[in-house]
């Protein structure tokens, strides 16, 4: 069966450094793609990016482009999003979905969610 | 960016209902628009996917419709376990973009 399995909670001071990991299993892990969607206390659904499993290809969103850097790793089937620069406004859970491969589209399997926080 | 935007933001239902979600986009999305469901403390779940696609395993009372800038979410008759947040999500341009959501309460 399809599993997203996402890294534990994390705590950073302002303009430190996350980096959030996001493992699947139980599909092709190079014919599909992951998509990034944050959520901040209380708020609705803000998508970040998506990265193709299968030729490495990105979309940022233009807001946090130059913060983010979105990768993966196909030996261990495993995505990775760092956020640098980190603000108040950061914090958040963030949460990586699969997706299509050829473009963002939707995310049908979603991780349980990796809470971040920013604070001093 | 492309605005989504749902009505209402919230509604009181009764168990068997007929619930509606409007979702309007600022400019023509075609058909690239998804639906989504997410109660607390939990991930969004893919409800609907082309605006009308039912997602595998998601329950037949759950449909969507429409096209451009007009969609529409509706549960045929309300289930205690629908009680949740909906959101809708434009996948036409990039950024993908979400409503702020509708919360349908007891």
């Amino acid at each position: 069966q399809v599993q997203v399995v996402q890294s534990g909670a994390e705590v950073r001071e302002p303009g430190a450094s996350v980096k959030v990991s996001c493992k699947a299993s139980g599909y092709t892990f190079t014919n599909f793609g992951i998509s990034w969607v944050r959520q901040a206390p209380g708020q609705g659904l803000e998508w970040m990016g998506w990265i193709s499993g299968y030729n490495g290809n990105i979309n940022y969103a233009q807001k946090i482009q130059g913060r983010v850097t979105m990768t993966t790793e196909t030996s261990t089937n495993t995505a990775y999003m760092e956020l640098r620069s980190l603000r108040s406004d950061d914090t958040a859970v963030y949460y990586c979905a699969r997706d299509l491969a050829s473009s963002p589209e939707r995310g049908d399997y979603w991780g349980q969610g990796t809470l971040v926080t920013v604070s001093s | 960016d492309i605005q989504m935007t749902q009505s209402p933001s919230s509604l009181s239902a009764s168990v068997g209902d007929r619930v509606t979600i409007t979702c309007r986009a600022s400019q023509s999305v075609g058909s690239y628009l998804n639906w989504y469901q997410q109660k607390p403390g939990k991930a969004p779940n893919l409800l609907i996917y082309g605006a009308s696609s039912l997602q595998s395993g998601v329950p037949s009372r759950f449909s969507g419709s429409g096209s451009g800038t007009d969609f529409t979410l509706t549960i045929s008759s309300l289930q205690p376990e629908d009680f949740a947040t909906y959101y809708c999500q434009q996948s036409y341009s990039n950024p993908l973009t979400f409503g702020q959501g509708t919360k349908v309460e007891i």
